[in-house]
């Protein structure tokens, strides 16, 4: 049973570009989180989706950010025209339902130059 | 004012010895989570706890729901026990994981 699989595991945008981040839950888990780590900062909450839902994202910029859940496939977290300020580790997790024991991702290392 | 605060923010010790990493939390919560994450490395989830105590290998986490306070300790420390250690709550209600600031422990051999 393969872990919380992000990817990419590191990317690099210019400033303007857009950035995917990929999010692929344990398999049977259809609840994700998405956190941002901003360097020297601790984790904080962006999103909860699930599948095909947007639970609660109040911890998501209100302008250039997107998050989904699709039936199919992975979740997906979209940085539309990437800023400097963006470069952070972005963190997904999943569960089985809500109350229950979460697992994390290896993250996604975005730079922006 | 955090909802979660962890102490130490750093703490080194040497090779062998025992360290006790603290989380305090101010809210209502349906568990805590300890986690482990190596420089530029990914998060690992070492405990889920509720309540009571909870062993794996070397590392024990307790809490006290009444106190609000939970505790991750680490007998016979060793260099790659070196990593941030962050404690996170789970509220009763709300959708996120508040989350301690981290405990950044360096063993030295």
């Amino acid at each position: 049973n393969a872990g919380v699989m992000q990817n990419p595991r590191h990317l690099v945008r210019r400033r303007g570009q857009e950035a995917r981040l990929r999010c692929s839950p344990m398999k049977g888990h259809s609840h994700v989180y998405w956190y941002r780590q901003l360097p020297e900062e601790g984790l904080k909450f962006m999103v909860y989706l699930q599948k095909e839902n947007i639970i609660d994202e109040s911890g998501m910029p209100k302008e250039r950010f997107s998050a989904e859940f699709p039936k199919e496939g992975p979740s997906i977290l979209r940085i539309q025209q990437v800023v400097r300020g963006d470069s952070a580790a972005y963190f997904c997790a999943s569960s089985v339902i809500r109350d229950t024991e979460a697992f994390f991702g290896q993250g996604t290392r975005l730079t922006v130059v | 004012k955090n909802e979660v605060e962890q102490s130490p923010q750093n703490l080194t010790a040497q090779e062998g010895e025992f360290i006790t990493i603290n989380c305090s939390y101010s809210v209502g919560i349906s568990a805590l989570h300890w986690l482990q994450q190596h420089p530029g490395g990914g998060i690992v989830s070492l405990f889920m706890l509720s309540s009571g105590k909870k062993k794996h290998g070397r590392l024990i986490a307790t809490i006290n729901i009444q106190e609000k306070h939970s505790s991750l300790h680490i007998t016979a420390s060793h260099p790659r026990d070196s990593a941030v250690y962050i404690c996170a709550a789970y509220p009763n209600t709300g959708n996120q994981f508040y989350f301690g600031t981290g405990t950044s422990l360096t063993v030295i051999p």
